[in-house]
């Protein structure tokens, strides 16, 4: 089936360092979300991506969707505890009318 | 604000048995996911469905039926439970398929 390759799996980083997680298609997409799950929780939705180059800000995180609409990132700058969790990005497939979630990203922040 | 709630947190079952897990939300959406979330494996798509009646496969159906006789309610039904289906299953909610998906809060079911 479709597939959203996210990397990495796993990064650990010490408070106050930054962290980026990246999403990846193979096909180009009308448009991608991102969430984030705490731990012990639900993915709660973060933002989404429509335009080509699209760049959004929410504090300390930057969410960009690539030129070609194939791939995304998510950046924290200056990370903190409170941004402990798995962050997973998510895609509808027209095609095939399949909302599918990538691998996730799970983030530990050493303070 | 939106409210998807399952009906069990934890569920423990033992193999071969019949397994129902039932979502509902309150916000008339019109599409309902069924997710199960593993190690290392994300989240996978098991069933969905965009409309009363309507379901669709998704990426990992085997093993598994929905049923969706009104809008509000999504069941996910494990016809005859096995160990490989010990996991996290997540139910979501949408309005419209590329929007922001409402998950509940999950259920984690162990099959012995």
């Amino acid at each position: 089936g479709q597939q959203v390759m996210q990397i990495p799996q796993y990064q650990h980083v010490q408070e106050g360092e930054d962290f980026t997680t990246y999403c990846n298609s193979s096909t180009t997409l009308s448009n991608i979300q991102w969430y984030k799950q705490r731990p012990g929780g639900h993915p709660v939705f973060l933002i989404q991506l429509v335009k080509s180059g699209e760049v959004k800000k929410q504090k300390r995180l930057t969410f960009q969707f690539g030129e070609a609409k194939k791939n995304s990132s998510l950046h924290i700058t200056a990370t903190q505890t409170t941004d402990v969790g798995t962050y997973f990005c998510a895609v509808f497939f027209s095609g095939t009318y399949k909302y599918i979630f990538g691998t996730g990203t799970r983030l530990k922040v050493l303070a | 604000d939106v409210k998807v709630t399952q009906s069990s947190r934890y569920l423990v079952k033992r193999t071969g048995e019949k397994v129902f897990l039932e979502c509902v939300q309150d916000m008339d959406h019109e599409n309902m996911f069924w997710y199960r979330q593993d190690p290392g494996l994300g989240l996978r798509l098991i069933y969905f469905s965009y409309d009363v009646k309507m379901k669709e496969k998704g990426d990992i159906p085997e093993g598994y039926s929905v049923s969706r006789e009104k809008k509000e309610r999504f069941s996910l039904i494990l016809e005859s439970a096995s160990t490989n289906q010990t996991s996290m299953y997540l139910c979501a909610s949408s309005l419209q398929m590329n929007t922001e998906a409402f998950f509940g809060q999950g259920t984690r079911l162990t099959v012995v």
